[in-house]
């Protein structure tokens, strides 16, 4: 399988604190992205960083990526309960026609 | 809001039966995307499409079929479903190499 994993499978955390998830793929990569899902929903955009990016910023958002350590992280700084949701990683592979994948996920709960 | 519309939202079938899940985008976006999501493994990529008529098998792909025979269209058929393809499949959509868009999903349960 292509897949990544991420981790933790859960996570829960009081509003305020910070929610850091992990991130691994097994492939070369153009970009990597984050998504949100809420509730089953379909996925919503967060962030992308280009393979040779470290880390990138967006609002109370953090991304890192190691290239080296095929892994990534995102940091959610200051939770909301409204940050709610699961959190996906999506490798975008280098080479061929824009092939895109998913990691397994991230369940967050904030608690108010 | 991408334009990403998927039909039908929610399917009942039983097993053996033929199913067909339509994708409709209006972004004009070139790359199109299906994917299941089962708990414990988040989305799972089944097939994807890079262009009219060009399309690529993901990383679960056995038991799938697609086409895509207009810009706006990426159909997913299961020739003949079965339980294990309970589940709830998403569209994606994207021009280059950025985000992805996505519908709000299909959810189907083969008896």
């Amino acid at each position: 399988s292509q897949q990544g994993e991420e981790d933790p499978q859960a996570l829960s955390i009081q509003e305020g604190e910070n929610a850091t998830m992990n991130c691994s793929y097994k492939t070369s990569i153009n970009n990597l992205q984050w998504y949100r899902q809420n509730s089953g929903r379909g996925l919503v955009h967060l962030i992308l960083i280009r393979s040779n990016e470290r880390e990138k910023h967006s609002g109370r958002l953090r991304v890192t990526l190691d290239t080296s350590k095929k892994s990534s992280s995102l940091l959610i700084t200051a939770s909301r309960a409204a940050d709610t949701a699961s959190y996906f990683c999506a490798s975008q592979h280098k080479g061929g026609y824009q092939k895109v994948t998913f990691g397994t996920g991230t369940k967050l709960q904030v608690i108010p | 809001d991408a334009g990403i519309t998927q039909s039908p939202r929610h399917k009942v079938t039983e097993t053996g039966t033929p199913v067909t899940l339509r994708c409709h985008q209006t972004e004009n976006h070139r790359y199109m995307y299906w994917y299941r999501q089962d708990p414990g493994h988040g989305l799972r990529l089944i097939h994807y499409s890079y262009g009219v008529k060009d399309t690529d098998k993901g990383e679960v792909s056995d038991g799938y079929s697609v086409s895509r025979s207009k810009t706006e269209d990426f159909l997913l058929t299961l020739e003949s479903a079965t339980s294990s393809q309970t589940s709830v499949y998403f569209c994606a959509a994207k021009q280059g190499p950025g985000e992805l868009f996505f519908g709000e999903g299909s959810r189907l349960t083969v008896l």
